[in-house]
């Protein structure tokens, strides 16, 4: 069983939808969680950035942590074309710094018109 | 926010020949930084961590003869894939953080094909 599991998709959605994404995990060291977004033949973005259990909001994207269920997710409203790309899960035990982050596959989103 | 400048962007060689990849924090400094390697449709394959001033750790798998890392500075970290073959086509993506609880940030790769 892999650490972080993430369906790959492809998730195809009309403009204007309700995004979600999501991950579960196995190890209940984890504690700080990361979604990134990357388009085709680039390097990833960090999207939001996570501590422990609860939501965070950062315009149009939401990140919901769920430790007691292993379960992460990234909500994305009125959704546009321009977010078409792979969203891909992070975690790590400890503060993001010098540590290694074990990810998820990514998931493919298209949004279409 | 933090940026990592990773150059170059697309590079062709030939089968034999060595290609260098440079990292480099412009807005911080990395201690640590890390390089992965993402093949098609799959999800980034951590290589090695490169630590300032110190040898990188390797990744189980990974020939520390074949990549080399070179971390001289807080700024900069290099990886030199040697006598490059074509199963080493790739794309290669470097990440660093500034310390505390930043997060990591990633260069936007280097495509790697050997010929």
């Amino acid at each position: 069983q892999k650490e972080v599991e993430q369906d790959p998709g492809p998730l195809s959605v009309p403009e204007g939808a309700i995004v979600s994404l999501n991950c579960t995990y196995s190890n209940s060291a984890f504690q700080y969680f990361m979604w990134y977004r990357q388009y085709s033949r680039k390097g990833p973005e960090l999207l939001m950035y996570t501590y422990s259990s609860g939501n965070k909001e950062d315009g149009r994207f939401t990140a919901q942590v769920d430790k007691s269920s292993k379960y992460i997710s990234l909500f994305i409203r009125d959704s546009q074309p321009s977010d078409s790309a792979t969203y891909l899960c992070a975690m790590s035990a400890t503060t993001g710094g010098g540590n290694k982050l074990t990810f998820g596959t990514g998931t493919q989103l298209k949004v279409e018109l | 926010g933090a940026v990592v400048s990773q150059h170059p962007s697309r590079v062709i060689c030939k089968s034999g020949t060595s290609v260098k990849i440079e990292c480099r924090s412009l807005d911080f400094q990395a201690t640590t930084m890390f390089w992965y390697r993402q093949f098609p449709k799959q999800s980034l394959m951590l290589m090695a961590t490169s630590n300032e001033g110190s040898k990188a750790t390797y990744e189980q798998g990974v020939e520390k003869d074949k990549f080399l890392i070179n971390h001289a500075s807080l700024t900069l970290s290099t990886l030199t894939v040697t006598s490059a073959h074509p199963e080493d086509s790739s794309f290669y993506i470097c990440s660093g953080a500034g310390g505390g609880n930043s997060p990591l940030h990633f260069g936007n790769g280097t495509r790697l094909t050997v010929t």
